[in-house]
């Protein structure tokens, strides 16, 4: 089955603890970006990546830091986590160069930073 | 600056009558539009979309309308069913610097009462 996959789903912690979220999919995407969701505010892009080691920033990377080094996979790292990058994350995929469909998302990870 | 709004935060319809969600944009650049479902726990899910040669495209009971004057689009859901009560993200795109960026609407939660 064609998907993006997240893990964890949920996940507390505390200020600065540094943790990872990964994101896999296997529609062999070239483009793959990561989303938070606030409450009216909608879903704001951190960061994308166009292909392997290709990465940059959408509009709220501050906090943030991803990686590339497969097609299949793009983890989203925070450094030091603060009560602020409490959200609801999203990684999704596209086929590069083709926006019929957009977006194929994951089914999200609850983070709480406490 | 929200360059997309949807500034209805929730809806509620009976089943079986008509639900329409309003969508408004603000970068005459914009070309492609896509609406999302998105369900409690689960990631966004791509429901339709226009292209901004055209004004409607249908699918089934779903209809998207898009006024380019107006820079306005609105999701016509005939006839809404209890399934359908999800939140609704509209989302826009414009080619920049070689792919195709999505920036979205802070969602409407509709619910279809039986």
């Amino acid at each position: 089955e064609a998907q993006v996959t997240q893990n964890p789903r949920y996940l507390i912690t505390v200020t600065g603890k540094k943790l990872t979220v990964t994101c896999s999919q296997n529609m062999n995407h070239e483009y793959m970006s990561w989303y938070r969701q606030d409450p009216g505010l909608g879903l704001r892009q951190i960061y994308y990546s166009m292909n392997v080691e290709v990465t940059d920033k959408g509009d709220v990377p501050e906090g943030y830091k991803v990686s590339r080094k497969e097609k299949r996979n793009f983890p989203l790292i925070l450094e030091s986590p603060s009560p602020n990058q409490t959200s609801l994350y999203f990684c999704a995929s596209s086929l590069f160069g083709t926006r019929n469909y957009g977006y194929t998302f994951g089914s999200g990870t609850r983070l709480t930073v406490v | 600056d929200q360059q997309v709004k949807q500034n209805s935060p929730s809806l509620s319809v009976q089943e079986g009558r008509i639900s329409i969600l309003n969508c408004d944009y603000t970068n005459s650049m914009f070309d492609y539009f896509l609406w999302y479902k998105k369900y409690p726990a689960e990631g966004p899910t791509f429901l339709i979309s226009i292209s901004s040669i055209k004004d409607k495209n249908e699918d089934g009971r779903f209809t998207v309308f898009l006024n380019k004057s107006a820079k306005h689009l609105s999701l016509h859901i005939v006839p809404s069913q209890p399934g359908d009560s999800a939140v609704y993200f509209c989302a826009a795109s414009a080619r920049t610097s070689g792919t195709y960026k999505y920036i979205f609407g802070t969602g409407t939660r509709l619910k279809v009462l039986a």
